[in-house]
């Protein structure tokens, strides 16, 4: 079975700094990725995902994720943070190669300092 | 255009009650997907319906749960018995369709509280 762990379970940084939010996955064969984000109040909202292809996938927002095979990992990140930025991040990865089953990470919280 | 919504936003109930806990995919979505978010946990999938019918029932927890779709547009969780352990908040999904690269749509979720 797939699972995806987010090794932080909450972030600080400054606004304007740079931002990397960790994920890693354990999946046999190629697996779909993907990065969403819940503000308070609000639905998943999706930021990027990643099927085949380059493995620089660019998203809403001015996130970014780089799915690299050899270490399972498609790390997010985000060169300069604003306040509102400030949500919970998850990463999920689709079950069977498909993506309608979702196993999400237990989330990173990103507090943005001003 | 309107998204996901979700009714009631909160519902609180006693333990050993049933509750029923609405969803309202976007217009013209044919997927529906229900997810649980445990406090402190990420969602965790519970059911998938293509059209009416459940393609996928394999994450609901016990028989206390069951949902439906009967005209493939809104979809009704409902659990029976409620236990404290229910408690979570409820999250609904729609998509396109069900292919491979169809993005699932979240609604604001149900919290559900089960004194």
């Amino acid at each position: 079975a797939q699972s995806v762990t987010q090794p932080d379970i909450h972030i600080t940084v400054s606004e304007g700094a740079s931002l990397e939010l960790r994920c890693n996955y354990s999946y046999g064969a190629t697996p779909y990725l993907f990065w969403y984000v819940q503000s308070p109040g609000q639905g998943l909202q999706l930021l990027l995902k990643y099927f085949s292809g380059d493995t620089l996938v660019q998203g809403i927002k001015g996130f970014e994720a780089e799915f690299k095979r050899s270490q399972s990992s498609f790390n997010l990140r985000k060169p300069s943070v604003h306040w509102s930025d400030a949500a919970e991040y998850f990463c999920a990865v689709g079950a069977g190669g498909s993506n309608y089953k979702l196993t999400f990470g237990k989330g990173t919280l990103l507090t943005v300092n001003p | 255009g309107a998204g996901v919504s979700q009714t009631p936003s909160n519902k609180v109930t006693e333990k050993g009650k049933y509750v029923e806990l609405r969803c309202d995919p976007i217009s013209g979505h044919t997927a529906l997907y229900w997810y649980r978010q445990s406090l402190g946990q990420g969602p965790e999938f519970l059911i998938y319906f293509q059209g009416t019918g459940a393609a996928d029932d394999s994450g609901l927890p016990n028989d206390r749960f069951f949902a439906v779709r009967p005209e493939g547009s809104v979809s009704t969780l409902k659990i029976q018995r409620t236990e404290r352990g229910d408690s979570a908040v409820y999250l609904c999904a729609s998509s396109v369709d069900y292919t491979s690269t169809d993005t699932q749509y979240f609604g604001p979720g149900t919290r559900l509280t089960v004194l």
